[in-house]
Order: structure tokens, then sequence, then C-alpha cells
């Protein structure tokens, strides 16, 4: 079955610091991987997308993602951790089947930079 | 605001009444899904038209659920006889991509539905 897994559900980092938040995919063929942002109660904003190529991506707010074919692997990265990037992060693949087009989200890491 | 619009924002109602959500896509999206999201989860898909054909729907989406987007432009999400399981954020988002393409969803702001 097509899916993404984020394990897991909290990431505390202090201000300044890098972050990172996990996330593994299981699609077969080339993936379409995403990362959003949801702040509380709103809805999910893109950050950034893995399509093809170079396999570092870049995205709003100074994220950044790593693309890694042989792990499986598209993890959501910031040098420097702002307080402002406390939220409910989201990654999705999107994938065809049946002739239909999917995106399929996993459940979500709640990230918590600490002033 | 030329972003993907929900009504309502809220929803209050009593078990067994029917509700109905409007979702407003970015204009020249001819793709549109609805997600439902409850607490601590990710948006589980339900249901995805392009342009005014319903192309799928998800087992999630029982026969009390219905979509229509009967001009390839607003949708309508409609629940009937609620159930206090029903009560969610129904997410509606939009997309431009011609087959073969990997454009990224653009979500409205939800609509929360508490079945009281």
């Amino acid at each position: 079955a097509q899916s993404v897994a984020q394990p897991e559900d909290q990431v505390n980092v202090a201000e300044g610091n890098p972050l990172t938040v996990k996330c593994t995919y299981s699609v077969s063929g080339n993936p379409y991987l995403f990362w959003y942002v949801q702040y509380p109660n709103r809805g999910l904003q893109f950050l950034l997308k893995y399509i093809t190529g170079d396999n570092l991506v870049k995205g709003s707010y100074g994220f950044e993602a790593e693309f890694n074919k042989s792990q499986t692997s598209f993890h959501l990265k910031k040098p420097s951790a702002l307080v402002s990037d406390s939220a409910l992060y989201f990654c999705a693949v999107r994938f065809y089947s049946g002739g239909y087009q999917k995106v399929t989200f996993g459940t979500g890491t709640k990230l918590q930079v600490i002033p | 605001d030329t972003g993907v619009s929900q009504d309502p924002r809220h929803k209050i109602t009593k078990r067994g009444q029917n509700v109905t959500f409007r979702c407003d896509p970015i204009s020249e999206h001819n793709r549109l899904y609805w997600y439902r999201q409850t607490l601590g989860q990710g948006p589980e898909f339900l249901t995805y038209f392009q342009n005014e054909a319903q192309l799928e729907k998800s087992r999630l989406l029982s026969d009390r659920f219905s979509a229509e987007r009967p001009k390839g432009s607003f949708s309508t999400l409609e629940i009937q006889r609620t159930e206090q399981g029903d009560s969610a954020m129904y997410l509606c988002a939009s997309s431009l991509a011609p087959q073969g393409a990997s454009g990224e969803l653009f979500f409205g702001e939800g609509s929360r539905l508490t079945v009281l």
C-alpha cells in the first residue's frame, strides 16, 4: 500500500538550534513528496515538494528537505528554529492508482520550539 | 482574496440533522478534493473531482455523505442524519494539474463540524 509515516508525534527543539522532522514513504514507482504546515484552527499550507532532480529541495520560511531514495525518506530540516515555527507538520505523497491521482498524508508531527 | 474559501467555518448541529458545507476553489483549478481531519490525525481523503466529474470516493464516505461540483467550480459536501462520529474538520483543497503533473494542493481554512 502507498503510505507515508511520521515516526515522531512531537519534536521539541530550542530556538536557534537546527530542527529535523522525519518522514518515510512506501510508494511503488517514483514518488512525489510534499511537506505541509498547519497552524491551530487553520488549513494546511504548502512548504515544499520533491518531484525529481536535486535531492535537497528548498521551500518557504527557510525550510528544506532531503530526499533519500535508498532510505525512502524525506526529512524536513531547518538550520535555525524560530518560536514561530511551532506548528503541526504533515508529510504527504502523491501517486497514481487505478488511473487516478491520490494524495496521502502522514499523521503529523507537532513541532514545539522552546524560547 | 483568491485562495480556497470554505463556508461555514464552524457548524454545531444536533445528531440526526443534515449539514452542508461549501467550497470555492481557486478559480482556474480543475481539481477539487475533500478531506476529513480529526484531532491529532492527518487529513483523510474523502473524495475528488476533476472539473464536474467525481472521480473517486473513499470507503470512509458512507451513504450519508454526498458531494457535488455541478458546474466544475464550487463544490458542496452534504452529510445527512449526522452522527457524533462525524464531528471533525472538513478540509477542501484544489489544484491545477494536468495529467502527469505534480502540483501541490491549496487548502481552505476548513469547516469544523460539531455534532451534539
